[in-house]
C-alpha cells in the first residue's frame, strides 16, 4: 500500500532563515508527487509538483523540491522564508488506481515563521 | 465565483441524524473528489467522479456514506445515521483533467461536521 510520511508536525523558524520540510513516501509503483499549502483560513492550493523530467521542481514563490527515487523522498526547501510563508504544508502522492489516479496525503507540517 | 464552493460551511448534527454536504466544482471540471480531514491529519480520499460516473469509492468508510453527481457538475455527499467518529472537515476538490488525481486539484473551503 502507498503511504506518505511527513516527519515533522511543526517547524518553527526565524524569518530569512532556510527551511526544509521532509516528506518520504512508500510505493511499489510509479508515483507523481505534490506539495500543497494551506494558508490560515484558506483552502488547500497546489504549491509545486513532480510528474516527470527534471527531478528539481520550483514554485513561483521561491520554494523548491527534489524527487529522490532511491531515497523515496520529496523534501521541500526554501533558502529564506518570510512571515507570509506561515502555513500548513501537505506532501501528496498520486498513484494509478481504478478509474484514474488516487491521491494520498501526508499528515501535514505546520511551518511557523517568527520575526 | 470562480472557485470550488461547499455548503454548508459548518454543520452540527445529533448522533443518528442524516446530513447532506454539497459541492459546486469549477465549471467545466471533469473530475471531482471528496476527502475527509480529521483534526491534525491530512485529507483522506473518499471517492472520485469523472463527470457523472463514480469511478472509485474505495475510501468511503462505511455503507452509511453515499455520494452522487447526477449531472456531472454539483455533487452531494450524504452521511446516514451520523456517528461521533464522522466529525471531521469534508473537502471537495475538482480538476479539469480526466486523469483523476494526476493533475492539479482545486479545493473548496470544506464543511466542518460536528456530531454531538
Amino acid at each position: 500500500a502507498q503511504s506518505v510520511t511527513q516527519l515533522d508536525s511543526q517547524v518553527p523558524v526565524f524569518e530569512e532563515a532556510p527551511v526544509e520540510l521532509r516528506c518520504n513516501y512508500s510505493s511499489s509503483v510509479s508515483v507523481y508527487l505534490f506539495w500543497y499549502v494551506q494558508y490560515p483560513n484558506q483552502g488547500l492550493q497546489l504549491l509545486l509538483k513532480y510528474l516527470s523530467g527534471s527531478t528539481l521542481v520550483k514554485s513561483i514563490n521561491g520554494f523548491e523540491a527534489e524527487f529522490n527515487k532511491s531515497q523515496t523522498s520529496f523534501h521541500l526547501r526554501k533558502p529564506s522564508v518570510h512571515i507570509s510563508d506561515t502555513a500548513e504544508y501537505f506532501c501528496a502522492v498520486s498513484v494509478r488506481n481504478t478509474g484514474g489516479f488516487k491521491t494520498i496525503f501526508g499528515a501535514g507540517t505546520r511551518l511557523f515563521v517568527k520575526a | 465565483g470562480a472557485g470550488v464552493s461547499q455548503s454548508p460551511r459548518y454543520k452540527v448534527a445529533k448522533r443518528g441524524q442524516d446530513v447532506a454536504l454539497r459541492c459546486d466544482p469549477i465549471s467545466g471540471h471533469v473530475s471531482l473528489f471528496w476527502y475527509q480531514q480529521a483534526l491534525g491529519q491530512g485529507p483522506e480520499f473518499l471517492t472520485y467522479f469523472q463527470n457523472e460516473a463514480q469511478l472509485d469509492k474505495s475510501g468511503l468508510p462505511s455503507d452509511r456514506f453515499f455520494a452522487e453527481r447526477p449531472e456531472g457538475s454539483v455533487s452531494t455527499l450524504k452521511i446516514q445515521r451520523t456517528q461521533q467518529e464522522d466529525s471531521a472537515v469534508y473537502l471537495c476538490a475538482s480538476s479539469l483533467s480526466n486523469a483523476g488525481g494526476l493533475y492539479e486539484q482545486y479545493f473548496g473551503p470544506g464543511t466542518r461536521l460536528t456530531v454531538t
